[in-house]
């Protein structure tokens, strides 16, 4: 059974280019969450997608954006990208049945120059 | 405000000694309670979670936590620690009105041979 897989792993933007970020949820799971970590910090809730609709949305600038696939698949999307965006950005997903029994990828580490 | 405190940064416990972790929120509602441990450059493991019942909940790896709701606390514990135990380990909570977690700072734990 895969559990949450994120792509990539690494990446390296400068100042003011854009960022996609993918997310694939456990099987079985039909809800998406995104969270930046960044360093020496707890994770923030970007956002969340069900029904490939944005359910909810944290203290986070339209700069970010997201979408899910009918396959439940999610993409982040950062515009504009600034240096205080270099973080750990997760993935969650959840049942709908149960939002916050939420399971965490690996991570993709964004670092921006 | 609602909030999510862990109050010790960082941790050192010996090998084969018992850990204790502290983790207070503030909410106007008892919310859904979680710990996570992220070990270096991974994402998120949830170790246990707490919904309502019974306020002694047990999780993976042989860790247990206790939830006080005269003190507003879900103190994560470990009666013997393995070296493989060193991680980061968050408290989160769920509001029960919205899909967000939100997450403490976070506890580093260091275990010593």
């Amino acid at each position: 059974d895969a559990g949450v897989t994120q792509s990539p792993t690494h990446l390296i933007k400068t100042r003011g280019q854009q960022v996609t970020l993918r997310c694939s949820p456990k099987s079985g799971h039909d809800t998406v969450s995104w969270y930046q970590q960044a360093l020496g910090q707890g994770p923030q809730f970007i956002f969340q997608y069900y029904e490939e609709e944005e359910r909810q949305r944290g203290n986070f600038p339209d700069r970010f954006s997201g979408h899910q696939f009918p396959n439940y698949s999610s993409e982040l999307n950062v515009n504009a990208l600034w240096l205080g965006d270099s973080a750990l950005y997760l993935c969650a997903s959840s049942a709908a049945r149960a939002p916050y029994e939420q399971y965490f990828g690996p991570g993709t580490r964004l670092t921006v120059t | 405000a609602q909030s999510v405190t862990q109050p010790d940064i960082h941790i050192t416990v010996s090998e084969g000694a018992s850990l204790e972790l502290r983790c207070n929120y503030s909410y106007g509602a008892t919310p859904y309670l979680f710990w996570y441990v992220q070990s270096p450059g991974q994402g998120l493991q949830l170790l246990l979670k707490y919904f309502s019942g019974d306020t002694l909940v047990q999780g993976i790896k042989g860790f247990e936590a206790e939830f006080k709701r005269s003190q507003s606390s879900f103190n994560l514990r470990k009666p013997s620690v393995h070296w493989s135990d060193a991680a980061e380990y968050f408290c989160a909570v769920g509001a029960r009105v919205d899909y967000k977690l939100s997450f403490g700072a976070g506890t580093t734990v260091t275990v010593r041979a």
